[in-house]
């Protein structure tokens, strides 16, 4: 079974710029989820889709940053313009639909972004 | 608010050692769940286990076990005879009351576990 699929792997910018993260996640999965790893700390929530539809976007700088799951498929995940404080790996998980309560998540290897 | 806290920031140990990895958690919901992740190098988070709040009992797995402890908040996480390939860092979150659709993971900060030979 195919894990889930990020890409890219590595991104540097200069802040300001933009930049978009891809995510594909395990066939059949409805619910997927963005989070924001800096460096030395626990992953962080930014937000959760239920298929196609945003279950909870709370800790998302919405300012800069956006996320769309279209068809309830694939996802993408931008932030325009970077700053500093972006620099984090950014996780992309999936897990099934909700058949019972709290499932476990399938993590992504992430997108290591650098801004400079 | 819930919060995870993971006091060891890094552990070292010698292959065939054993290893407590700590685990508090503040919730103020009866209801919720406690999940151990780990990390290895290539970057995504692995499952290892998930345990809800009505179930105390203590769970092993292989050369893996987990110690649930309400009355201390605490959730630790256990390595008998470690091996290099255990080296990675772990983290242990926190899920409140399942609601609708949502189910929030809180992680602590992670544990750094070093294996030698």
């Amino acid at each position: 079974e195919a894990g889930v699929a990020q890409s890219p792997r590595y991104k540097i910018i200069e802040k300001r710029q933009s930049v978009a993260f891809w995510c594909n996640p395990i066939s059949g999965h409805a619910t997927l989820y963005w989070y924001q790893q800096i460096l030395g700390q626990g992953p962080k929530l930014l937000i959760q889709f239920q298929n196609n539809g945003v279950v909870d976007d709370s800790q998302l700088p919405k300012d800069r940053f956006s996320a769309e799951r279209l068809k309830g498929v694939d996802s993408t995940l931008k932030i325009q313009p970077a700053k500093l404080e972006d620099s984090a790996v950014y996780l992309c998980a999936s897990s099934l639909d909700k058949t019972e309560p709290n499932e476990k998540l399938f993590f992504g290897s992430g997108t290591q972004l650098s801004v400079l | 608010a819930q919060k995870v806290t993971q006091a060891q920031t890094e552990i070292s140990v010698v292959e065939k050692e054993d290893v407590t990895l700590d685990c508090v958690y503040e919730t103020r919901d009866t209801t919720y769940y406690l999940f151990w992740y780990k990390q290895p190098p290539s970057g995504e988070l692995v499952f290892l286990i998930r345990r809800n709040s009505f179930d105390e009992q203590n769970e092993i797995s292989g050369r893996y076990s987990w110690n649930f402890q309400k009355s201390t908040s605490s959730f630790n996480f256990t390595i008998t005879a470690s091996q290099v390939v255990d080296s990675a860092v772990y983290f242990c979150a926190l899920s409140d009351t399942y609601t609708g659709t949502a189910s929030k993971l809180t992680f602590g900060t992670g544990t750094r576990l070093q294996v030698t030979l």
